[in-house]
């Protein structure tokens, strides 16, 4: 079974900082790896889908990178903003034709002015 | 394009009433899934569908039942609830296994 772990769970920052959120996954054979956002009480919006062929994706102030052959994969936010508070998740889809997701529980960013 | 809409967005039961969440999709993807989302425990899938016709289990089916007979459509049933079952739902669409997925803004509902 694939297992998503996510580091660090929380993370607090004033605004400005780089930083940079972790995802590890058990099982390298992956299709894709997706990044999403979730606001309180809201549902998922995807950041940055990356293929199992790719190095990195980027979007504005976000690049995610991922290294399948040691199951990582990073989300690196440039200049934070308090309104990139949020929480981030990341989903593996595993290598089968399913089209299953295997989430991580997420990293709670907070990002402070 | 609407994207994923699920209905309703709240929902309170009371232990042993059955209910259907409806999801639907205007994209024209095939893959569907089912997610259950709970404090600690991250995103579960329940059930899913790779085309009109075609469901499976996922992680957590046991109490839910789904069909697909369109394309656009991926109703869950919840055949008795159960206080257990008190979650936030979120319903997920994709064209195939290897695009990103969309997810619709959630149910969340309360079984007393």
């Amino acid at each position: 079974k694939q297992e998503v772990t996510q580091i660090p769970a929380a993370l607090s920052v004033p605004e400005g900082e780089n930083l940079v959120l972790n995802c590890s996954f058990t099982d390298s054979a992956i299709y894709n790896l997706q990044w999403f956002r979730q606001d309180p009480g809201k549902g998922l919006t995807s950041l940055l889908l990356i293929q199992s062929s790719q190095r990195e994706q980027t979007s504005g102030r976000l690049n995610a990178s991922l290294d399948k052959s040691s199951g990582r994969s990073t989300l690196y936010i440039a200049a934070s903003q308090p309104g990139d508070s949020a929480t981030y998740l990341c989903a593996v889809n595993r290598g089968s034709t399913l089209g299953r997701l295997y989430f991580g529980r997420g990293t709670q960013l907070t990002v402070w002015p | 394009n609407a994207g994923v809409t699920q209905t309703p967005k709240f929902q309170v039961l009371k232990t042993g009433q059955s209910m259907t969440l409806q999801c639907a999709q205007d994209m024209n993807h095939e893959y569907m899934s089912w997610y259950r989302q709970d404090p600690g425990m991250g995103l579960r899938l329940i059930h899913y569908s790779v085309g009109a016709g075609i469901t499976d289990q996922g992680e957590v089916p046991n109490g839910y039942n789904v069909s697909r007979s369109t394309t656009e459509d991926f109703p869950l049933r919840l055949l008795s609830a159960a206080p257990s079952q008190t979650s936030v739902y979120f319903c997920a669409s994709s064209l195939d296994y290897r695009t990103g997925y969309t997810f619709g803004s959630g149910t969340r509902l309360t079984v007393v």
